[in-house]
């Protein structure tokens, strides 16, 4: 069956260049979590989406991060004005429910120059 | 000091042993996860708990939320078992997982 997909599987873009980040989490999953990993870094959660509830944006390290979740499908995470150091890579994840085991998307591997 | 404590940072084991792998976490969680990240990057859920044990083949995961430690077991390790696995707990009432930085595990034949 389908699993979490995520794309681009990597994308370089230039410092300064905005980027779009897609999820599709698997269909009836009603919580999508978006985290990163930078090199040598544990993992890091960013937002999350539950339903039509408003997300919990807690985690998201700056004003120039952004993430919507259409539909309560589809998640796209946007990322302004790009920085060295938001090179990762950027994970979704999907649970059925928010009590259920995690589905992991392969993860965008960011890379400014 | 990290919320999620994990030991070994990393584990050399011989084809057959058995292995154990510790997290310690220091915050009130309603859940544990034991994830495991192959190289090129894919994370695979192993096990979500709250309390006591869970079973899966070769693997057995306990925890115990009085003394807020857990551990994974891996029993008859194979080399297919190499892969960095990762603690993460969900804090109380919150949303996020906090993530421990991982074991990297190898097994050799």
């Amino acid at each position: 069956g389908a699993g979490v997909s995520q794309s681009p599987s990597n994308k370089v873009t230039e410092k300064g260049k905005d980027v779009e980040l897609r999820c599709d989490p698997i269909s009836g999953h009603t919580a999508l979590y978006w985290y990163r990993q930078s090199l040598g870094q544990g993992l890091e959660f960013l937002i999350y989406f539950q339903g039509n509830s408003a997300p919990d944006k807690s985690g998201l390290p700056s004003d120039r991060f952004s993430a919507e979740r259409t539909g309560g499908s589809v998640s796209t995470l946007t990322i302004q004005r790009t920085q060295q150091e938001d090179s990762a890579v950027y994970l979704c994840a999907s649970s059925r429910v928010p009590s259920s085991p995690l589905h992991f998307g392969n993860g965008t591997r960011l890379t400014v120059t | 000091k990290n919320e999620v404590e994990q030991s070994p940072q990393n584990l050399t084991a011989q084809e057959g042993e058995f292995i154990t792998i510790n997290c310690s976490y220091s915050v009130g969680i309603s859940a544990l996860h034991w994830l495991q990240q192959h190289p090129g990057g894919g994370i695979v859920s192993l096990f979500m708990l709250s309390s006591g044990k869970k079973k899966h083949g070769r693997l057995i995961a306990t925890i115990n939320i009085q003394e807020k430690h857990s551990s994974l077991h891996i029993t008859a390790s194979h080399p297919r078992d190499s892969a960095v696995y990762i603690c993460a707990v969900k804090e109380g009432y919150g949303n996020k997982l906090v993530f421990g930085a991982g074991t990297i595990l190898r097994v050799k034949s």
